[in-house]
């Protein structure tokens, strides 16, 4: 069973550009979360879907940043314009049954995203 | 505002020791807590939860305590092994909050042969 895939890997790009991560989730997973880690500070959750629809989307930092899931299947996350304090790594996860409780989330490994 | 601290950046542990990672919190109305351990470029993996209403969960060489009272709880590797050298991030849930994890800044242990 493939996992959480997560691309690209890493993203080098200048401030002022604009920079779209990709996830696809675990087939037949409904609940999908994005995360962030900054350097040096804890995972930081950004916002989670159920199928399509948004669910929580409470740690968006603001308006630059714009989340999709059309169809319920993979997710882009875009940054527009990028900022320097958005470099971090981006994690998706995901899960079947929305959880976070007993019932894993699986993580992807993450987009290293550098605004320079 | 953090809501879960993870004080200690780094451990390290002898091969066959007891590995002990602490972790606190501040929001008293979490219902589970998880341990997820991280290898480097790879993503968080689960590895041991424990609801609000218990006291102890293990798992083979792993053991969460949680101790509400005092708002801390540890994950207990007996014995450790090189392959668990990683970074160990705590986190914490509340159900009527969603279902957004908070994560600790991590701990990286060492396990030296």
């Amino acid at each position: 069973e493939a996992g959480v895939t997560q691309f690209p890997s890493h993203s080098v790009i200048e401030k002022g550009q604009t920079v779209t991560l990709r996830c696809d989730p675990i087939s037949g997973h409904d609940n999908l979360y994005w995360y962030r880690r900054v350097m040096g500070k804890e995972i930081k959750f950004l916002l989670h879907f159920v199928k399509e629809s948004k669910q929580d989307e409470s740690g968006m930092p603001n308006n630059r940043f714009l989340a999709e899931r059309t169809g319920g299947t993979y997710s882009t996350l875009k940054v527009q314009p990028a900022e320097l304090e958005d470099s971090g790594v981006y994690f998706c996860a995901s899960s079947q049954l929305g959880g976070g409780t007993n019932e894993k989330l699986f993580f992807g490994s993450g987009t290293q995203l550098s605004v320079l | 505002d953090q809501q879960v601290k993870q004080n200690s950046p780094s451990l390290s542990v002898q091969e066959g020791r007891i590995s002990i990672l602490n972790c606190d919190y501040t929001n008293s109305m979490f219902d589970y807590f998880l341990w997820y351990k991280k290898y480097p470029a790879e993503g968080p993996t689960f590895l041991i939860s424990i609801s609000s209403i218990k006291d102890k969960n293990e798992d083979g060489r792993f053991t969460v305590f949680l101790n509400k009272s005092a708002k801390h709880l540890s994950l207990h590797i007996v014995p450790s092994q090189p392959g668990d050298s990683a970074v160990y991030f705590c986190a914490a849930l509340r159900i009527n909050s969603g279902y957004a994890l908070n994560f600790g800044k991590g701990t990286s242990l060492l396990v030296t042969p």
